[in-house]
């Protein structure tokens, strides 16, 4: 059975472009997140889904960040426009139950740099 | 707010000793806790948990962890180091203010294995 999975597996983008990343969970699995982590710092919650909905967005930075999920199968998050701040590594995750003792699988992660 | 905290962002050992990684979590409520290992170029995966029951937890690759109510503490334990034991180590707990997988990790601990 396949993982999760993410494409890009790099990116190096230019401050003010545009860039969309792509999660596809664990088939079946209806609940997916985003994380990220900054260089050096702790890995941080983005936002849940529930099939195609937003559950939880709280950790969302700011409006430059757009999340989807339509249908409720693969993700994308979109970063317009980047700033030099938003580099760090994403990394999406899914579950197929919700519940603080579940596990959540993780994908490799998006490497994202914008200089 | 629950919180975690990884002492020592890089720890370095010799191949065959042990191997002790530590974490120690603030929680309102009794916490469930989690390490997760990610190998150079892959994704993160769960090493063990911790929710309810036995203690002393054991997971894959020889790893155990001991939840220690009063220290406040779930460090990660190996009796023998070895060579592929070389990755970047996570400590976390789940928000139990969500009704999710939501998932707040330390810092990481990078661990190097001297030949």
């Amino acid at each position: 059975e396949a993982g999760v999975t993410q494409f890009p597996s790099h990116s190096v983008i230019e401050k003010g472009q545009t860039v969309t990343l792509r999660c596809d969970p664990i088939s079946g699995h209806d609940n997916l997140y985003w994380y990220r982590r900054v260089m050096g710092k702790e890995i941080k919650f983005l936002l849940h889904f529930v099939k195609e909905s937003k559950q939880d967005e709280s950790g969302m930075p700011n409006n430059r960040f757009l999340a989807e999920r339509t249908g409720g199968t693969y993700s994308t998050l979109k970063v317009q426009p980047a700033e030099l701040e938003d580099s760090g590594v994403y990394f999406c995750a899914s579950s197929q139950f919700r519940g603080r003792s579940t596990e959540a699988f993780f994908g490799q992660g998006t490497r994202l740099t914008v200089v | 707010a629950q919180s975690v905290t990884q002492l020592g962002s890089h720890v370095s050992v010799s191949e065959g000793a042990l191997v002790l990684l530590r974490c120690n979590y603030s929680s309102s409520v009794p916490p469930y806790l989690f390490w997760y290992v990610q190998y150079p170029n892959q994704g993160l995966q769960l090493l063990l948990k911790y929710t309810t029951g036995a203690t002393l937890v054991k997971g894959i690759n020889g790893f155990e962890a001991e939840f220690k109510k009063s220290e406040t503490s779930f460090h990660l334990t190996k009796p023998s180091a070895h060579m592929s034991d070389a990755a970047e180590y996570f400590c976390a707990v789940t928000d139990p203010d969500s009704s999710a997988s939501k998932i707040i990790f330390g810092s990481g601990t990078r661990l190097s294995i001297r030949p």
